[in-house]
């Protein structure tokens, strides 16, 4: 079964417009969550992770996500989008009962001048 | 400036050769995750280690693939013989625990012709 699911492979927005990336986990019990980013040839970088402490997570270069157990998701968004924004993005679980870290199918950010 | 250091970067290599990676964990840190990335699939979950023992191998091919850690300070995965579907993209994370992020390497890019 899927542990995490990215909605859209792929999302172009404009510079300076919202960025919305979506991120759903099927777990009863809150795992723990990541988001990580990554630039062309490059390994995986952490930009939030959520470890059951404030569900509004802010991470780095304006980045923040929120954690919702209702809804399962564990969005990330920006306000603003930068041309430096453009890169993949994935969203990681742990779930409660496992070690492993297992990551979502990954969504590619446009961001068009 | 501690990283996690993946040799070699790229390697090249004929169908049935023995391929081996090699990844440096940042030190301290007591798990060690591999991780194949391909387009098709995504990012993949190999293998991972917490204190040098194997805990879950079960993404790994196991007629042909191995990974292991010598010691605390080097892991390593090995292909033999390697085949054209090895392609990929390897990359070697570690962390401090399960509720940790992990720290990517830079990976190792493996071409089989």
């Amino acid at each position: 079964a899927q542990s995490v699911t990215q909605l859209g492979s792929h999302v172009s927005v404009s510079e300076g417009a919202l960025v919305l990336l979506r991120c759903n986990y099927s777990s009863s019990v809150p795992p723990y969550l990541f988001w990580y980013v990554q630039y062309p040839n490059q390994g995986l970088q952490l930009l939030l992770k959520y470890t059951s402490a404030a569900t509004l997570v802010k991470g780095i270069n304006g980045f923040e996500a929120e954690f919702k157990k209702s809804e399962t998701s564990f969005h990330l968004t920006k306000p603003s989008a930068h041309m430096s924004d453009a890169a993949e993005y994935f969203c990681a679980v742990i779930l409660y009962n496992n070690n492993d870290m297992r990551f979502g199918a990954g969504t590619r950010l446009t961001v068009k001048p | 400036d501690a990283r996690v250091t993946q040799t070699p970067r790229d390697k090249v290599t004929e169908m049935g050769q023995e391929v081996t990676m090699r990844c440096q964990p940042i030190l301290g840190h007591n798990t060690v995750f591999w991780y194949r990335q391909t387009m098709m699939q995504g990012l993949e979950l190999l293998a991972y280690f917490r204190n040098r023992a194997p805990l879950d191998d079960s993404g790994m091919p196991k007629d042909r693939f191995s990974a292991e850690m010598p010691d605390a300070t080097l892991a390593t995965l090995k292909i033999q013989p390697s085949e054209p579907r090895d392609s990929a993209v390897y990359f070697c994370a570690s962390g401090w625990d399960r509720a940790t992020e992990a720290f990517f390497g830079q990976g190792t890019r493996l071409t089989v012709v």
